[in-house]
């Protein structure tokens, strides 16, 4: 099976500009889940989705937003871009999203905004 | 709420040695434990994982870790180090029930392996 694919891999943007990822799960994973990495936070959760539904969220602001489509295809959103959301945006998939189950992480995003 | 501690940011064997890294979790419930490596610039790969069913849990590339609930660790060993083991490793905690599949990270162990 092919593995969590993201795109695309590096994007450089200005501060206020908005960007969108994409996040393609495994085939089958019907559960999304998106993660901020920092040299300072380190990883932390941003949302999951599941059967095109927020079941939960993290502790960011609503500048962060995502959304899944009907084939568990997930996107993230970032609007008002600021310097500090610079950082590696991983997306992670597993298959209904269970507590405990495994989740297979894609290769990430890599945001620079300057 | 679920917290994780990794006691070493850096940790430096030579090649064919053991590695030890540490991680103390913290955990109101029975979690789901797991252990992840990322090599630079790429995404983070599943070592290994516990969920009660062994307290030795054996993952991929000779990698093992104990889950020991006295101790409130699951410390991560492989009994000789390769070059290729060169990586950042996170050791990774489950969320409380009603969080779903949250995970929470430590805040990674970088492995340096000498020649």
């Amino acid at each position: 099976k092919a593995g969590v694919t993201q795109t695309p891999r590096y994007l450089i943007k200005t501060r206020g500009q908005q960007v969108t990822l994409s996040c393609s799960p495994i085939s089958g994973h019907r559960s999304v889940s998106w993660y901020q990495q920092t040299p300072g936070q380190g990883l932390q959760f941003l949302f999951e989705y599941f059967s095109e539904t927020q079941r939960n969220k993290g502790n960011f602001p609503g500048r962060f937003s995502g959304r899944q489509f009907s084939n568990s295809r997930s996107e993230m959103n970032v609007s008002t871009l600021e310097l500090g959301d610079s950082a590696l945006y991983l997306c992670a998939s597993s298959l209904w999203g269970g507590e405990g189950e495994t989740q297979y992480f894609g290769p990430g995003t890599r945001l620079l905004v300057l | 709420a679920q917290s994780v501690t990794q006691l070493d940011s850096h940790v430096s064997v030579s090649e064919g040695t053991p590695v030890l890294l540490r991680c103390n979790y913290s955990s109101s419930y029975s979690p789901s434990l797991f252990w992840y490596v990322q090599h630079p610039n790429k995404g983070l790969q599943l070592l290994l994982k516990y969920t009660s069913a062994a307290t030795l849990v054996k993952g991929i590339n000779g990698f093992e870790a104990e889950f020991k609930k006295s101790e409130t660790s699951f410390h991560l060993t492989k009994p000789s180090a390769h070059m290729s083991d060169a990586a950042e490793y996170f050791c990774v905690v489950s969320d409380e029930p009603g969080y779903g599949n949250k995970l929470v990270f430590g805040a990674g162990t970088i492995l340096r392996v000498k020649s």
